[in-house]
């Protein structure tokens, strides 16, 4: 299986300023043929499913703000999101979809400072 | 407009089998690429991938869960069903279905499954 780590568990940022959350794969998920990165982002609030921000790493979902951008590839993924608003409280998970089980992290919480 | 929702029982009893089904609206089963997963979340822990079945059938298994999951599709009603045999209190989560097109781009509201005596 491939284990996906989140830094850090929480945080807590400061309205208007810069969130940023990394996941780090235990192998690639870089798909050479067609150099793509098998990641996704998901943003999930208090009692409600998760919602898809994001994937191939860095391709945001209709719809999502453009304050949430994830770079990264290969191992090692970012989620930043660049000027926390109130409605940005929530849990941030990543997945890779690599191969199976498609396996998420742990888990970031983030909170208003 | 894609949506889905869970259905089955809130409480089983260790050693009992668990049924969920899936019921979607919005998209089809049988359209090339497309899949439908289930993903459970015991209270305050991580998400766990657990099967995944996709428009041509084939199915796909968490390996530490794959003895006790089976995953079915009727794409007539538009529905998925996964069952899990010999519950134990540890499989008490809330169990999401979702659409996957390539990640999981729409999930159910989630069903709460708690397994107690």
């Amino acid at each position: 299986d491939i284990v996906m780590t989140q830094s850090p568990d929480s945080l807590a940022v400061s309205l208007g300023e810069r969130a940023t959350i990394n996941c780090k794969s235990s192998q690639s998920i870089l798909y050479n043929s067609n150099n793509k990165n098998y990641l996704a982002w998901y943003q999930q609030k208090p009692g409600q499913p998760p919602k898809l921000l994001i994937s191939w790493g860095s391709t945001r979902k209709s719809g999502v703000p453009d304050r949430f951008s994830g770079s990264g590839s290969g191992t090692n993924f970012t989620l930043t999101i660049s000027s926390l608003q109130a409605e940005d409280v929530a849990v941030y998970h990543c997945q890779q979809y690599y191969n199976n089980p498609k396996t998420f992290g742990q888990g970031t919480k983030v909170e208003i400072k | 407009q894609i949506t889905l929702k869970e259905s089955g029982p809130t409480l089983v009893k260790p050693t009992q089998t668990l049924t969920l089904t899936c019921t979607f609206s919005g998209f089809s089963l049988s359209t090339s690429g497309v899949g439908v997963g289930w993903i459970r979340q015991p209270p305050g822990k991580a998400l766990e991938w657990l099967a995944l079945i996709y428009w041509d059938d084939d199915k796909r298994y968490s390996p530490s869960l794959e003895s006790r999951l089976t995953i079915t599709k009727d794409t007539s009603k538009n529905q998925v069903v996964l069952t899990m045999t010999n519950m134990d209190p540890v499989d008490t989560a809330t169990y999401y279905c979702a659409h996957r097109e390539v990640s999981f781009d729409y999930w159910g509201q989630g069903t709460l499954v708690t397994v107690s005596s």
